[in-house]
């Protein structure tokens, strides 16, 4: 089955700073790479995804790229604001399954 | 429109007992999600209900854990004689599948959270 690493587990960055988080995948037919951010007390909402036929993807202060012969994929935020501190998880579906795989997630700290 | 709910959004129960945790999904969300958060660590699949199908049960952890799904809508995760272990979060979360097997959107609930003593 799928395998995701994410990292870092814990990030911590000054206002204005911009943050990468990473995951690698083991699944080479893994096709759909989505970015949950899970803030306290409060289920993860889905910030932006990729699919496989493209190599990267923005909006506005957030972007996702993709490399598919390496396996891994990257969460970019530029400018942060306090309020992007929380979780953020990224995940993979392989082809043949209907169950995305996640990360262990990153904790996003951003200091005003 | 509505998101996911789910209820309750906290309970608190004795070892032993049994608990009901319930999920309403998206209106015309045919796939629906089960998720366990233990503080501090990723999402644990539970269990996965598309449609008429059978529910794919390979991520419950033992047999005191089912779920169920009536009439392709409300899901109830049931856990037996409650352990301690089994604190966490229990989150749903329900997709569409519009599109093509693994690629549609997650949307999740708030979660419940479930304490153990």
């Amino acid at each position: 089955g799928e395998n995701v690493e994410q990292h870092p587990s814990t990030l911590s960055v000054q206002e204005g700073d911009s943050a990468v988080i990473k995951c690698t995948y083991s699944d080479s037919a893994s096709n759909y790479f989505p970015w949950y951010k899970q803030e306290l007390g409060k289920g993860p909402q889905l910030i932006i995804d990729i699919r496989s036929n493209v190599g990267e993807k923005k909006d506005q202060r957030i972007a996702v790229t993709l490399n598919k012969t390496a396996k891994h994929f990257s969460l970019h935020i530029t400018e942060t604001q306090p309020e992007d501190s929380a979780v953020y998880f990224c995940a993979a579906s392989d082809g043949g399954s209907y169950i995305p795989t996640f990360g262990r997630g990153t904790s996003l700290i951003v200091h005003p | 429109g509505a998101g996911v709910s789910q209820s309750p959004s906290n309970k608190v129960t004795e070892k032993g007992k049994d608990v009901e945790l319930r999920c309403d999904p998206i209106s015309g969300h045919t796939a629906l999600y089960w998720y366990r958060q233990s503080l501090g660590q990723g999402l644990e699949f539970l269990i996965y209900f598309q449609g008429n199908s059978a529910p794919d049960k390979s991520g419950l952890p033992s047999d005191r854990f089912s779920a169920e799904r009536t009439g392709g809508s409300v899901s109830t995760l049931t856990i037996q004689r409650t352990q301690q272990e089994d604190s966490a979060v229990y989150l749903c979360a329900s997709s569409p599948m519009a599109g093509q097997r693994g690629t549609d959107t997650q949307y999740f609930g708030p979660g419940t959270r479930l304490t153990v003593l």
